[in-house]
């Protein structure tokens, strides 16, 4: 079975504060995704990675960086958190044109 | 005009109902459908891949593809409660990110 596993599942930041979010994945997947999922907007991409210290943005990058380091790993980083990035943030991985996983979310409050 | 629309519902039908969960899109390019069900505040879980025109059925689930009305739907038989969920559709082309519909909200009320 993939799995996609996600750093916290609820996380409590305050303005300002610099965020980290990670996620793993455990099938050699080359690609790696992060979205935001909010209200009547759907899925939102951040960016995502082709490979290991490779990174494209996606829709809505601002405020966000990534990192790549190792293939099985890509953090997504609030460089200073706003509360307008409160959100539930998903990860996701794939091979290929192959099925694309998802993580269970972090939802994130930014106070 | 979004590429992928879907209609985001919500709809209500009573258990034993057949369910169809549509959207269509605009670019001719993408290829390879996807499926997913999300649970209130949980990640979205693969339901159904489809690679082709025509269907493909797991268990109460069956998927549909028109590429030529560029259309795909997803039906549920024998709807459960249990089945009450946001669906989403994704469809994509070579190994670019995935364009995903923004959801229908179903519940299935016993």
């Amino acid at each position: 079975d993939v799995k996609v596993t996600q750093s916290s599942r609820y996380l409590v930041k305050r303005t300002g504060e610099k965020v980290f979010l990670e996620c793993v994945q455990d099938m050699d997947h080359e690609n790696m995704f992060w979205y935001r999922q909010d209200p009547g907007l759907g899925l939102r991409l951040i960016y995502f990675s082709y490979d290991v210290k490779m990174k494209e943005k996606g829709d809505i990058p601002e405020g966000y960086s990534v990192s790549r380091e190792k293939k099985e790993r890509f953090s997504l980083i609030l460089e200073s958190a706003s509360t307008n990035q409160t959100s539930m943030y998903l990860c996701a991985s794939r091979r290929g044109t192959d099925t694309q996983y998802f993580g269970p979310g972090t939802r994130l409050t930014v106070l | 005009q979004k590429e992928v629309e879907q209609d985001p519902g919500p709809l209500s039908v009573p258990e034993g109902a057949i369910v169809s969960l549509n959207c269509t899109y605009s670019n001719s390019a993408f290829q390879y459908f996807m499926w997913y069900r999300q649970y209130s505040r949980k990640g979205p879980e693969l339901l159904m891949y489809t690679y082709s025109s025509g269907n493909k059925e797991d268990g109460r689930f069956t998927a549909q593809v028109d590429k030529s009305s560029k259309y795909i739907s997803l039906f549920i038989r024998d709807s459960q409660p249990s089945d009450s969920a946001t669906y989403l559709c994704a469809m994509g082309h070579s190994g670019y990110a995935l364009n995903f519909g923004k959801g229908t909200s179903l519940l299935v009320t016993p």
